[in-house]
């Protein structure tokens, strides 16, 4: 069935270091890739997405890069801060009108930013 | 532009008991999905509506699941008789619905603990 695999579970780095986060999926009809961030106690909120016309978007300190041939995606953050801390989920999904859009999620990275 | 609400915020019940969540999507939007994760696992997708009618409703656990959205606006998701592996929180979400591949704007989730 559809599945993500999401590594690593957790992360620590020095602040002003870079953290990357990989994603592999399975399903390679998948076409829409998004990122999410969740501080603790609040909402999951997308931060970057990258569709598969895409290789590598950048935003900022953020940077996602997609490889369809190898069914895997990353996300990139660069000069972390304290308030980069938080867990991080990447998703699939099939975009297309006969789908429903429904994301898949990876088990979620856990990334702690150390002053 | 309000964002996508959820009640209760949390939910302390007894196994067997009945417990019922309702979310409130983004004004307009005709996508709404709920999630649910479990024990600190993926979020994992439950069902997806397209203003009243279930588009997609493979991720819903087993029959005692009942989720509705009566004249497509709020949405309420039903948990009779409610089991000690329902804990959890549950999320929902909102998109526009020209694309599938659209933004999906979370809610805060509902926290559920079954003791």
């Amino acid at each position: 069935g559809e599945n993500v695999e999401q590594h690593p579970s957790t992360l620590s780095v020095q602040e002003g270091d870079s953290a990357v986060i990989k994603c592999t999926y399975s399903d390679s009809a998948s076409n829409y890739f998004p990122w999410y961030k969740q501080e603790l106690g609040k909402r999951p909120q997308l931060i970057i997405d990258i569709r598969s016309n895409v290789g590598e978007k950048k935003d900022q300190r953020i940077a996602v890069t997609l490889n369809k041939t190898a069914k895997h995606f990353s996300l990139h953050i660069t000069e972390t801060q304290p308030e980069d801390s938080a867990v991080y989920f990447c998703a699939a999904s099939k975009g297309g009108s006969s789908n429903t859009g429904k994301l898949i999620f990876g088990q979620g990275t856990t990334l702690q930013v150390k002053p | 532009e309000a964002g996508v609400t959820q009640f209760p915020s949390h939910s302390v019940i007894e196994k067997g008991q009945t417990v019922t969540l309702r979310c409130d999507p983004i004004s307009g939007h005709d996508n709404l999905y709920w999630y649910r994760r479990v024990m600190g696992k993926e979020i994992k997708f439950l069902l997806h509506f397209v203003k009243e009618s279930k588009q997609d409703e493979s991720g819903m656990p087993n029959n005692r699941f009942l989720a509705e959205r009566t004249g497509g606006t709020y949405s309420t998701l039903k948990v009779q008789p409610a089991e000690l592996e329902d804990s959890g929180v549950y999320f929902c979400a909102s998109s526009q619905a020209d694309r599938t591949e659209e933004t999906q704007y979370f809610g805060p989730g509902t926290r559920l603990l079954v003791l």
